[in-house]
């Protein structure tokens, strides 16, 4: 049972260069998730999906786009890689639940370096 | 707006001993709250929630949260501390606003000293 797969593990970027960062799944969860990890300051929402074929923007969007063209996948792009755009990100899912008590499952991250 | 906030970056506790990393929160209403932990380079693992119902919740790998509403507080505390509890620990509150989104707090690096 894989739970949440991110690909790539590692990858560095030269500013200005764009990139996918994919998520999969095999829980069948409705929703899915994309996080940005900084140093001391927690995980931010970058944006969400709460089913197949929508996408909306969290806390940090700019800079990012989505697609969840399958429920299984959950893709996060940067068109034009800036510095500050280095972050570990963390995708999640969980299933839609009763009103949102249900917890979030994560990957183990991508580790990004834009030059 | 909802938040939370986790006061200590890093609480160092001797193995054995009873350990507890702090965590308060800001919300209009009933409060969703989870915690979650991280060892390194790996994603965050899913300890507790409380919904509703007992202060005292159990959660996984025998931590226990309190719920305590006059004090807007959500403390993790664990009998007795092993090595292996080293991590970093983050606190969350669900976005009422949005569809199971998490506020997370800046976490709480756990030392536990052999």
């Amino acid at each position: 049972n894989a739970g949440v797969t991110q690909t790539p593990k590692f990858r560095v970027l030269k500013t200005g260069q764009s990139m996918t960062l994919l998520c999969a799944q095999d829980m069948n969860h409705e929703y899915m998730y994309w996080y940005r990890q900084d140093p001391g300051m927690g995980l931010r929402l970058i944006h969400y999906s709460v089913g197949e074929g929508t996408t909306a923007k969290g806390e940090v969007p700019d800079g990012y786009n989505v697609s969840r063209l399958k429920k299984q996948n959950f893709l996060l792009g940067l068109e034009s890689a800036a510095p500050s755009q280095t972050s570990v990100y963390f995708c999640a899912s969980s299933y839609m639940g009763w009103e949102g008590n249900q917890p979030q499952h994560f990957g183990d991250g991508t580790r990004l370096s834009i030059l | 707006a909802q938040s939370v906030a986790q006061p200590e970056d890093q609480v160092n506790v001797a193995e054995g001993n009873p350990l507890t990393v702090k965590c308060t929160y800001s919300v209009s209403g009933n409060p969703y709250l989870f915690w979650y932990v991280q060892y390194p380079n790996r994603g965050l693992q899913f300890l507790l929630k409380y919904i509703t119902g007992d202060n005292l919740v159990k959660g996984s790998y025998g931590f226990e949260a309190e719920f305590n509403k006059s004090q807007t507080s959500f403390h993790l505390k664990k009998p007795s501390a092993l090595v292996s509890d080293s991590a970093l620990y983050f606190c969350a509150v669900r976005d009422q606003t949005g569809a199971n989104n998490l506020f997370f707090g800046t976490g709480t690096r756990l030392t536990v000293i052999p």
